[in-house]
């Protein structure tokens, strides 16, 4: 299995609504990573868990709220979002930090803020 | 300021010739660099990558090449296939255990019929 799994695919809330994505990884990776892409943009790192603890946080806003219950899952909470959050949001794993071997990504969460 | 830089935003190549992708970088702590191709719609997907204690990594029809001196990276696609029209990644990551895989703008390749 080297799959990160990304739920929803898809998601529109509105500015008051708190919403969780959520991210899946069965390949014992110990580094998780949110990141969030805007169109023609590159990926943009937001935060990175290593062994389930919070090690990088990039300056986000506290409207995004990360969460690793456990070693397989990852998820991301919203809340009072603006429409300018709107963007595809990535998670990715890998088996160690810093990433000195490939990071798997999900297929993403396409995100509207309306 | 531009840590990984892909200069061209685009590419046109002809099926079956050789596509060539550029990639310049800033920092010279970086130590790990790595290709993702990406469709539209989807996460990047790992290609292929190379340590700098290496100038060459090659896996089926990709060839990585790294020049540190120049601090300049580029990808082969050999031959290239209608399959390859995609947006292609370079990111580098750094050996100070900075946990970060930093990304360049990205390259749309188009693989002409």
């Amino acid at each position: 299995d080297t799959e990160v799994t990304q739920t929803p695919k898809h998601l529109v809330m509105g500015m008051t609504n708190k919403k969780s994505l959520k991210c899946e990884q069965h390949m014992g990776h110990r580094a998780m990573y949110w990141y969030k892409q805007k169109a023609k943009k590159p990926p943009e790192l937001m935060f990175v868990y290593s062994y389930e603890k919070l090690s990088i946080n990039e300056s986000v806003p506290s409207r995004f709220s990360p969460e690793c219950p456990n070693s397989s899952l990852l998820n991301l909470h919203l809340h009072a979002l603006q429409p300018e959050d709107s963007a595809l949001y990535l998670c990715a794993s890998s088996r160690e930090i810093p990433p000195t071997t490939e990071a798997f990504f999900g297929q993403g969460t396409r995100l509207t803020v309306v | 300021d531009q840590q990984v830089k892909q200069n061209s935003p685009s590419l046109s190549v002809q099926e079956g010739r050789i596509s060539i992708l550029n990639c310049d970088y800033t920092n010279s702590m970086f130590d790990y660099f790595l290709w993702y191709k990406k469709y539209p719609a989807e996460g990047p997907t790992f290609l292929i990558s190379i340590s700098s204690i290496k100038d060459k990594n090659e896996d089926g029809r990709f060839t990585v090449f790294l020049n540190k001196s120049a601090k300049h990276l580029s990808l082969h696609i050999v031959p290239s296939q209608p399959g390859d029209s995609a947006v292609y990644f370079c990111a580098a990551s750094g050996f100070n255990r900075d946990d970060k895989i930093i990304f360049g703008k990205g390259t749309r390749l188009h693989i002409l019929p």
